[in-house]
């Protein structure tokens, strides 16, 4: 089945510096790939995700890129904020939601803290 | 639009006992799915309904199941209850692609 790893664990920033979170996945037939932010105790919520046919996108401070060749995506935070800290999950799905495809399958996780 | 609901919120339970979660999903989204989140193990995935049907399942034990109704609403139930099965269950709502989480059900197995 389909493995996604992510890197760093933890991440430790200085507000306004940019943070790079990176994940890998294993299965080449993954096509669409979300980025989810965890604040203590909250739900996991969307914050950007990337379909297989686009390399780039971004919304204001956040970019996420996509590399099928080598099988790997990452998050880009600009102009890190306090606010920013919490836990980011990356995701990765095979196949096409009407084919019947709509299992997520998670990264471990990154803890990202923006120091003051 | 109203989000995704889950109800209870939390819920403590004694080992070999059932219990029973239930997950409302945004209007109009028919496909649901369920996640485990424990420290440990991350955000597992347990199985997806669409249209009252299970399309899709993950790695747990039969003592996990759930289903879907015509409403789109979901149960899932987990039988015979061992401690490892304290966690944060979580729904999610889907379209095409995004999916939407509730705010999960905190389990608690003693």
């Amino acid at each position: 089945g389909e493995n996604v790893e992510q890197h760093p664990s933890t991440l430790s920033v200085q507000e306004g510096d940019s943070a790079v979170i990176k994940c890998t996945y294993s299965d080449s037939a993954s096509n669409y790939f979300p980025w989810y932010k965890q604040e203590l105790g909250k739900r996991p919520q969307l914050i950007i995700d990337i379909r297989s046919n686009v390399g780039e996108k971004k919304d204001q401070r956040i970019a996420v890129t996509l590399n099928k060749t080598a099988k790997h995506f990452s998050l880009h935070i600009t102009e890190t904020q306090p606010e920013d800290s919490a836990v980011y999950f990356c995701a990765a799905r095979r196949g096409d939601f009407t084919g019947g495809g709509n299992k997520l399958t998670f990264g471990t996780g990154t803890q990202l803290k923006v120091e003051l | 639009k109203a989000g995704v609901t889950q109800t209870p919120r939390y819920l403590i339970k004694t080992r070999g006992q059932q219990v029973t979660l239930s997950c409302s999903p945004i209007s109009g989204h028919r496909s649901v799915s369920w996640y485990q989140q424990t420290p440990g193990q991350g955000l597992q995935f347990l199985f997806e309904y669409f249209s009252e049907t299970q399309r899709n399942k993950g790695n747990f034990p039969g003592r996990f199941s759930g289903r879907q109704f015509s409403n789109s609403r979901s149960e899932m139930n987990v039988s015979t209850l061992e401690l490892g099965d304290s966690a944060l269950y979580l729904c999610a709502s889907s379209s095409i692609y995004e999916q939407y989480f509730g705010p999960g059900t905190r389990l608690t197995v003693t």
